[in-house]
């Protein structure tokens, strides 16, 4: 199995300011990710796909970079809604195909 | 607008079965896609636990092979997980999803203890 590790756990920051959130996995998975955000009592959603290609409606202050087996979520001027729960997901090698193990985003 | 939706008990007693019901509305799920069962545990870690596909082919998690069975219901527009022997190491929020790759819809999940 493609092992998925995800940095960091739990990150706190500003309005307005840009987080960066990583996955790094076991082995290249050639862009074969998605980032997804999830809020507390509700399912996930998903905001990126291709590792970089931005899901329909997903504000485009969130956005995907990366390859091989490095690969990152920015969320630019933070909002208040962006509080939530963000974990990734290799879909390039199944099965079974894998997620990372979350971080929780809070607000300072 | 598609829509899926997940319904089951809520508590299982362990050693017993664990089945949930998928309710797809939307999208009639023999039109194409993988339709999947997918687990988050307490402390989060989510678990992808298999699919069915559009034409009916299942896939597994290798780590639960031998209890899972995914299966559907076409004239109703459903599909179902059937999990076996079940330990409290199964409890869980379960969600169905659409499978493209990417997970594009969701369901809202069921949360299922498993405990005497």
């Amino acid at each position: 199995d493609i092992q998925m590790t995800q940095s960091p756990a739990s990150l706190s920051a500003s309005l307005g300011e840009t987080v960066t959130i990583e996955c790094r996995a076991s082995e290249d998975i050639y862009n074969g990710l998605a980032w997804y955000q999830q809020k507390p009592g509700k399912s996930p959603q998903l905001l990126i796909y291709n590792a970089n290609s931005l899901h329909t409606g997903v504000p485009s202050r969130f956005s995907g970079s990366g390859s091989g087996t490095q690969y990152s979520l920015k969320i630019n001027s933070l909002q208040s809604e962006d509080v939530a729960s963000y974990f990734c997901q290799q879909y390039y090698d199944y099965p079974p195909w894998t997620f990372g193990g979350g971080t929780k985003l809070e607000l300072k | 607008e598609i829509q899926l939706q997940e319904s089951g008990p809520g508590l299982v007693k362990p050693s017993q079965s664990l089945s949930l019901t998928c309710s797809v509305t939307g999208y009639t799920i023999t039109s194409g896609y993988d339709w999947s069962w997918i687990r988050k545990f307490p402390g989060n870690k989510m678990e992808w636990m298999g699919y069915i596909s559009y034409s009916g082919s299942t896939n597994y998690n290798p780590s639960l092979k031998s209890r899972i069975s995914i299966t559907r219901d076409t004239s109703k527009n459903q599909f179902f997980l059937q999990l076996n022997s079940v330990t409290t190491e199964d409890t869980a929020t379960y969600y169905c999803a659409r499978y493209e790759g990417p997970i594009d819809y969701w369901g809202q999940g069921v949360m299922v203890t498993v405990s005497s």
